[in-house]
């Protein structure tokens, strides 16, 4: 079955230390997406990738990096620069132009 | 840039009625509007998605319009069952904007058996 997989579903860190999140997907969809949701706010992006080694930063990009070596993977690294790093990510894809967008079943990250 | 707002925030009816969820967004030019549901700690199911040329889009017991001139798409649901029990939230994609979509914060709807 074609889809999006995160993981892990549950991230625990220690303050200071920088965590990757991992999205893969089969869907042989172009463009990838990161987006961070937090209780009573939307969606809010990170980061997306319309094509391998390229990248543009979202509306909240600050203290996050990806890298997009493959076309099918989007990892997202959480740096200790986050200010308030938990949250509950999404990971999503599309194809270019006026499709819809499919998501992952997201990462939740506690930093203590 | 485009705001999107969905109103109630939070909506709870009995097993059985119609309702209809609202979303409005500030900009009119759209590529599409996409409506999800999301299932505590999970991610977004996509419901449906409406192209800017179209008016509704029609799935089971959901039907979604658009009116772009106005700024608003409702989400409309038929004779609800506590499984539709979830928050619905819309998306738009604006065009001339590398691909980005824009969320409301979504409605929280809860079904009473």
């Amino acid at each position: 079955d074609g889809g999006i997989t995160q993981s892990p579903k549950y991230l625990f860190r220690k303050e200071g230390q920088n965590v990757t999140l991992s999205c893969e997907q089969n869907l042989n969809h172009d463009a990838m997406y990161w987006y961070r949701q937090d209780p009573g706010q939307g969606l809010r992006l990170i980061y997306y990738s319309q094509i391998v080694n390229d990248f543009q930063k979202g509306d909240i990009a600050e203290g996050y990096s990806v890298s997009r070596e493959k076309k099918e993977s989007f990892p997202l690294t959480v740096t200790s620069a986050q200010k308030n790093p938990t949250a509950f990510y999404l990971c999503a894809s599309s194809i270019l132009g006026a499709s819809p967008l499919h998501f992952g079943n997201g990462t939740r990250l506690t930093v203590t | 840039k485009q705001e999107v707002t969905q109103i109630p925030a939070a909506l709870s009816v009995p097993e059985g009625e119609n309702l209809v969820l609202n979303c409005s967004f500030t900009d009119s030019a759209i590529y599409n509007l996409q409506w999800f549901r999301q299932d505590p700690g999970k991610g977004l199911t996509s419901l449906l998605l409406i192209q800017s040329s179209q008016r509704e889009q029609t799935s089971g017991r959901l039907n979604a319009s658009l009116d772009k001139s106005s700024g608003r798409s409702t989400l409309y649901i038929a004779a609800s069952q506590p499984g539709d029990s979830a928050t619905y939230l819309c998306a738009v994609r604006p065009p001339n904007t590398g691909n980005q979509f824009y969320f409301g914060t979504g409605t929280s709807l809860t079904v009473i058996p």
